[in-house]
Order: C-alpha cells, then structure tokens, then sequence
C-alpha cells in the first residue's frame, strides 16, 4: 500500500495566523482526499483534491477558509485560513492508489489553536 | 451514501473472539463494506473489504448475509492491542471518497 506522510505531524499556532499542511505520498495516486477529525470525534470529508484543478468541498468547507493544491499525483496541501480555537482538530489526507484499491490515511496532523 | 449504524463501545476480555455488528439498509447495488481500525493519534488503518458472503484475511472475518443489509467484522481472540476505534463504511469502490459513520469503541480488558 502507499506510503503517506504529513507534516507537520502537530503544530501549536495563533489564533488569526493560517498554516499549510502537507501530504506527500510514495507512488502516483488516482484520487487524494483531505479529511478533518475533532477532539473524540468520527472523520469529516472536506474535500477532493483535484489534480490541476480547484478541489471539490464538501458542504460546511469553503474554499477560502480551507485552500488546496494538488499539482501532481503525488502531492497536496491544505492550509488552514484565518484560525480560531474551532479548528483545533486532526487533518487528515487519504489516497486511492486505483480504484480497486481501498483508501489508505496518512497519520494526521494535530493542530491546536491557542 | 448509505448511512451504517454500528454499537456506540463493546467491552471484551482478552483471547475472546468479537463480533461488531453494522447496520446499512440502503445499501445500493456498486456498494462495498469496508471496515477501518483507528488507533490514538493515528490515522485509520484498512481491515478488510467485501461485498457479499464471507472475506477472511489474517486479522478479521467479515460475515455479509445475502440482503446485504447489514454486516459484521469478527476478530479472532483479541488482544489488549486491538483496544481501538472500528469503522464499518458502505461504498462504491471506485473514485468516490468514504464517508465515515461513529465508529465502535472497542476496549479490550485483560
């Protein structure tokens, strides 16, 4: 299966400030996905990163708060805009190798917003 | 999507085999289940897929009657390491992301 890795793994920032998280896998994937997890909470899609293209969001996510890149198939970030406490969660990003394939998680990105 | 339905927590004592029953009526023709494994601070880990009858691998059994409409992941003599979060997720498998129900919380006792 693929290898996912996010940095940062957690960071501690300022209310107001914004940070980009990013997710870097080992082979050419078909889909990535970006998912948020709140404190003791299930995982909630944001969004589908989208090679080349704007990402696809889920309702409740908005572009401006929560801007994606993904410039090729192996490769994406998601930046948290503007934060406040609220946003205090784990950011996920997931993969589909193909489509025969079941999705795979990197370990997250804890954030914590003081 | 079809919405699963899974117990909130299970207890168990260890080398007892678990059962964790999910429960999906809409479940549509393309739609596989899928179970997810989540340990703190970690993100969720696959257990097994299928689609109907039975799936086995070397962690879990996965038992699906012939309505489909409902599912249930068997570990074999757990473990105080299988203390975690147990996801069932029903989807197409194909470019459609998974979207995640409560979960089950699983903790095992020694």
């Amino acid at each position: 299966s693929a290898v996912i890795s996010q940095k940062p793994s957690r960071d501690i920032c300022q209310r107001g400030t914004s940070l980009t998280i990013q997710c870097q896998v080992d082979s050419q994937v078909t889909m990535m996905f970006w998912y948020r997890q709140q404190p003791g909470q299930s995982l909630t899609l944001i969004a589908t990163a989208n090679q080349g293209s704007e990402a696809t969001y889920e309702s409740g996510f908005v572009i401006d708060k929560f801007p994606i890149s993904r410039p090729n198939l192996t490769f994406s970030t998601l930046t948290v805009s503007n934060m406040s406490p609220e946003d205090s969660s784990i950011y996920l990003c997931s993969v589909l190798t193909n489509s025969n394939q079941p999705q795979h998680f990197g370990d997250g990105t804890r954030l914590s917003i003081l | 999507l079809a919405k699963t339905t899974q117990p909130i927590s299970m207890d168990s004592y260890e080398g007892q085999e678990v059962n964790i029953t999910c429960s999906h009526n809409n479940i549509a023709t393309n739609d596989y289940i899928t179970w997810y494994q989540q340990f703190p601070s970690q993100g969720p880990r696959f257990i097994i897929q299928g689609y109907k009858t039975k799936v086995t691998n070397e962690v879990a059994s996965l038992f699906i009657p012939a309505d489909r409409k409902s599912s249930t992941l068997s570990l074999p003599r757990v473990s105080l390491s299988d203390t975690a979060v147990y996801y069932c997720l029903v989807g197409y498998s194909g470019n459609t992301p998974l979207v995640f129900g409560k979960g089950t919380r699983l903790s095992v006792i020694a």
